[in-house]
Formats: structure tokens, sequence, C-alpha cells
């Protein structure tokens, strides 16, 4: 079945460490998309990309990076610049049109700072 | 971005219909109306999308005003299983957009 995996689902950084969320999709979407949700709160956007090589910052993209060398892959890495890094971090893609297909997400890895 | 306004959460009885109301008076020609739902620790599920005219899915239905200055998911016969926050979010009819979520309205769900 196709899909989107994310992983791992749970993940512990120590201060100071740079750490990477991997997202996998099997979908042959063009765009892929990071997000962050803090409790209670709904999600926001932290990296998109459209197309591979290319990636536009979203709403709150400071202390993280994103790449994108293959369209299947689309990984995000916390950095130490991060200073609150501790959420549900949620990966998303779409054909080109999302607005006409949908968007499909992945199940979440969820990040704790200790 | 045109905004959506939901109220924060609502209630139901079990095989009951539940009607979950968005507004969106600033929404744009061009602008499509999504509904998606996000069941506690899950990624968000796509439930429904229209531009103009009514939609069915085997999820649910999509009422959206004449005007669609407003819309409504409509659940037919509500389950335990469909508790969750669901949000209505309008997306640009533009390559690469992205989902701008807002706070959506939590549903509870009574046997």
């Amino acid at each position: 079945d196709g899909g989107i995996t994310q992983s791992p689902k749970y993940l512990f950084r120590k201060e100071g460490q740079n750490v990477t969320l991997s997202c996998e999709q099997n979908l042959n979407h063009d765009a892929m998309y990071w997000y962050r949700q803090d409790p209670g709160q709904g999600l926001r956007l932290i990296y998109y990309s459209q197309i591979v090589n290319d990636f536009q910052k979203g709403d709150i993209a400071e202390g993280y990076s994103v790449s994108r060398e293959k369209k299947e892959s689309f990984p995000l890495t916390v950095t130490s610049a991060q200073k609150n890094p501790t959420a549900f971090y949620l990966c998303a893609s779409s054909m080109g049109q999302g607005w006409y297909y949908g968007y499909t997400f992945g199940s979440g890895t969820r990040l704790t700072v200790v | 971005d045109a905004k959506t306004t939901q109220p924060n959460s609502m209630e139901s009885n079990e095989e009951e219909p539940v009607h979950l109301p968005c507004n969106h008076s600033t929404i744009s020609g061009t602008d499509y109306i999504h509904w998606y739902r996000q069941l506690p620790s899950q990624g968000p599920e796509y439930v429904i999308h229209g531009l103009t005219s009514n939609v069915n899915n085997r999820m649910a239905s999509l009422a959206i005003a004449e005007d669609r200055k407003s819309s409504t998911l409509i659940l037919h016969r509500a389950t335990l299983r469909d508790a969750a926050v669901y949000y209505c979010i309008l997306t640009v009819w533009q390559a690469g957009t992205a989902l701008i979520f807002g706070k959506g309205t939590t549903l509870s769900v009574s046997s």
C-alpha cells in the first residue's frame, strides 16, 4: 500500500544535539511538507518542497533545515539553534495540485529534549 | 491566506448526525474548502473537499453555502471513532500550496 513513513516514532535528544527525522513516501507525490504540533495546538508549517532540489520556508523555519535530493524523501533536521524542539512532527505529501487531489500525512515523530 | 472560523468544541451522541460549521467570509473564487480530522497522537486524515458544489463521499458530506462564505461538514451517523479534531482549511488554487491549519473543532461523541 502506498503511504508516508515517518521514523522514528519516538525520539529523544540531548540539548545541543542535532537530530534528523525521516520522511519517505511511495505515492509518487511531487510536493512534501513538514509541520510541527505543540500540545493542544494546530499544525504549523516548517518547510515545504514542490520539486526535487527545491524547498521553501514555512512560518516557523528558524532552527530547522531540510533537503530534497530524491522525490521520495524529505528529511528534517532539528538543529541546536531550535530553542524549544520538543513537539510532535508531521510530514505530508501531495500531488502538485494538492488543492485538488488532497494531502496525505504520516503518523508523526514525537521528539523530546532531555 | 483566507481564514476560517470554527467552534472550539462540539458534542454528539453515537448514531446521530453531526453538523460541523465553518465560516470563511473572506474566501476567494479560487479557494478550495478542505476538511481534515486528527485523532489523538495521529497525523491528520483527509475527510472531504470541494469548491462550489456540495460533495459526498463514504466518510461525510460537505454542504457549501451558495455565496461560499460558509460550509458545513456532515457526519451522517456519528460513531465513537469519529471523536477527533476537525479542521476546515482553505487552499489557494496554486501549485505547491501547503495546508495552513487553525485550531479546529474538537468533536466528542458519547455512547
